[in-house]
């Protein structure tokens, strides 16, 4: 398996524009989450899903972010618009059960905003 | 609020070494303590991880110790080598309750 695959690696855009970040998690994963990882505030949950439900998004810092899931092999997270302080990495990590099991995680997407 | 207090934030060791990395937490509640290793440009992948029925867990030269009356974990890694070098989350969780991570520590295993 290629594991959790993420897109783009690299995205820098300027404030007030649209970014959509992509995910494939790995085949027969039940659980996709969304991580935001800074050096101020580590790695951060912004929102997970069970069976492409979304289970709990309170990690989501306003409503300028939403993600989606509509397939078990496809997910998005959109922030629009975008600000500077959104400039972060953004991982995608998936895993099988609950929240007691192993998470593998895809490499990021390093999101700048100027 | 902050559920796992990781210390410290950054470690410098010589090759051979052995790094101690330390988590607090304060959720009873939590069961599962994993941790996570991560190399630059790359995401966590989990390293080692314990269940609070143990004290002790050893794979290769990585090691968890856990203290479940002081709520307290560590990891220590024996004989450290250069390639060690990363950034090392700790994390607890239980069935309901979310994975959370400590902050990070980034060490560095000079040769």
């Amino acid at each position: 398996d290629a594991g959790v695959i993420q897109s783009p690696r690299h995205e820098v855009t300027e404030m007030g524009q649209e970014v959509t970040l992509r995910c494939k998690p790995i085949s027969g994963h039940d659980y996709l989450f969304w991580y935001r990882q800074t050096m101020m505030r580590g790695l951060e949950l912004l929102i997970y899903f069970n069976n492409n439900v979304p289970i709990d998004d309170s990690g989501m810092p306003e409503d300028r972010f939403s993600a989606k899931m509509p397939n078990a092999s496809f997910s998005t997270l959109k922030i629009q618009p975008s600000e500077p302080r959104d400039s972060a990495v953004y991982f995608c990590a998936s895993g099988q059960r609950t929240w007691n099991e192993k998470l593998f995680f895809g490499s990021g997407t390093q999101l700048s905003v100027l | 609020q902050q559920q796992v207090k990781q210390s410290p934030q950054s470690l410098i060791v010589q090759k051979g070494g052995i790094p101690i990395i330390n988590c607090a937490y304060e959720n009873t509640a939590f069961d599962y303590f994993p941790w996570y290793q991560q190399f630059p440009g790359k995401g966590p992948a989990l390293l080692i991880a314990i269940r609070p029925d143990v004290s002790e867990k050893k794979e290769g030269r990585f090691t968890i110790s856990f203290n479940k009356s002081a709520k307290q974990f560590s990891l220590h890694i024996m004989d450290s080598q250069p390639g060690d070098s990363a950034t090392y989350f700790c994390a607890a969780s239980s069935g309901s309750e979310k994975l959370v991570f400590g902050k990070g520590t980034k060490l560095t295993v000079n040769p």
